[in-house]
C-alpha cells in the first residue's frame, strides 16, 4: 500500500463547477499537509499548506484536514479552465524537508 | 522569486550512456532534491543534498549518482542509461516557503 493515494482522474467538470479533489495517507507520523498545482511540461507549484485539523481558506481554493480519518481535500469554487491542471498532495516526512507525494489528479475544466 | 533551472527540457540518450542532468538554483537554498515523475507512481525522491559536497539516497537512487561541488549547482548522473530510466525528472530547493521545482528534463532512454 502506498503511503499517499490519490485518485489519478481525469476529472472532468464545467466552468463554474466546484471541483473535488481528496488524498488519503497511512502515516500518522504526517502533520503538515500540502497542495501543489503541476501545469502540462511544468514544474509544481506549491498552492496550499495546512498544519491542523480544519479548513482553510485562500481565495477560491479551500484546504482541509481530517487527521483521525488520515482524509485531506482540497476544494476548487467557481472553476476556470485556467485550473487544469494536475493536483499533487505532498507531505513532508518527519526528518529533514523530503516530500511524500500522492500520484496527483488531472483536472479539466470545460469552457 | 526563486528560480530553478534545469539545464534541458528535452533528452533523447541511447542504452548504457552515461547522462548528466544539471540543475542552478539563484538562492542560497541548501536543500536540493531530485525527483522523478512517472504516470501513476507521482514524484518519487532519488537523491537529495543538504550542504556542499553532502548526499543522501531517496527512495529509488538505484543507478544514479549525484554531485554537489557548488551550493548552486546539483546534478543527476545516469551511471548507464537503461530504458526504465526514461521518465520526467524534476529538480528542487526547500526554502521557508516550501519547495520550488524546476520545469522538468523530460527523459527518453532507447
Amino acid at each position: 500500500q502506498k503511503e499517499v493515494e490519490q485518485d489519478p482522474g481525469p476529472l472532468s467538470v464545467p466552468e463554474g463547477a466546484i471541483v473535488s479533489l481528496n488524498c488519503t495517507y497511512s502515516n500518522s507520523a504526517f502533520q503538515y499537509f500540502m497542495w501543489y498545482r503541476q501545469y502540462s511540461r511544468k514544474g509544481p507549484e506549491l498552492l496550499m499548506y495546512t498544519y491542523s485539523s480544519g479548513n482553510k481558506e485562500d481565495g477560491r481554493f479551500t484546504a482541509q484536514v481530517d487527521k483521525s480519518s488520515k482524509y485531506i481535500s482540497l476544494f476548487i469554487r467557481d472553476s476556470q479552465p485556467s485550473d487544469s491542471a494536475t493536483y499533487l498532495c505532498a507531505m513532508p516526512r518527519a526528518a529533514g524537508n523530503k516530500l511524500t507525494f500522492g500520484g496527483g489528479t488531472r483536472v479539466l475544466v470545460k469552457p | 522569486d526563486v528560480k530553478v533551472t534545469q539545464s534541458s527540457r528535452y533528452l533523447v540518450k541511447r542504452t548504457g550512456e552515461k547522462v548528466f542532468l544539471e540543475c542552478v538554483q539563484d538562492m542560497d537554498h541548501e536543500n536540493m532534491f531530485w525527483y522523478r515523475q512517472d504516470p501513476g507512481l507521482g514524484l518519487r525522491l532519488i537523491y537529495f543534498s543538504y550542504d556542499v559536497k553532502m548526499k543522501e539516497k531517496g527512495d529509488i537512487p538505484e543507478g544514479y549518482s549525484v554531485s554537489r561541488e557548488k551550493k548552486e549547482r546539483f546534478s543527476l548522473i545516469l551511471e548507464s542509461a537503461s530504458t526504465n530510466q526514461t521518465s520526467m525528472y524534476l529538480c528542487a530547493t526547500a526554502g521557508e516557503n516550501g519547495y520550488t521545482f524546476g520545469s522538468g528534463t523530460r527523459l527518453t532512454v532507447v
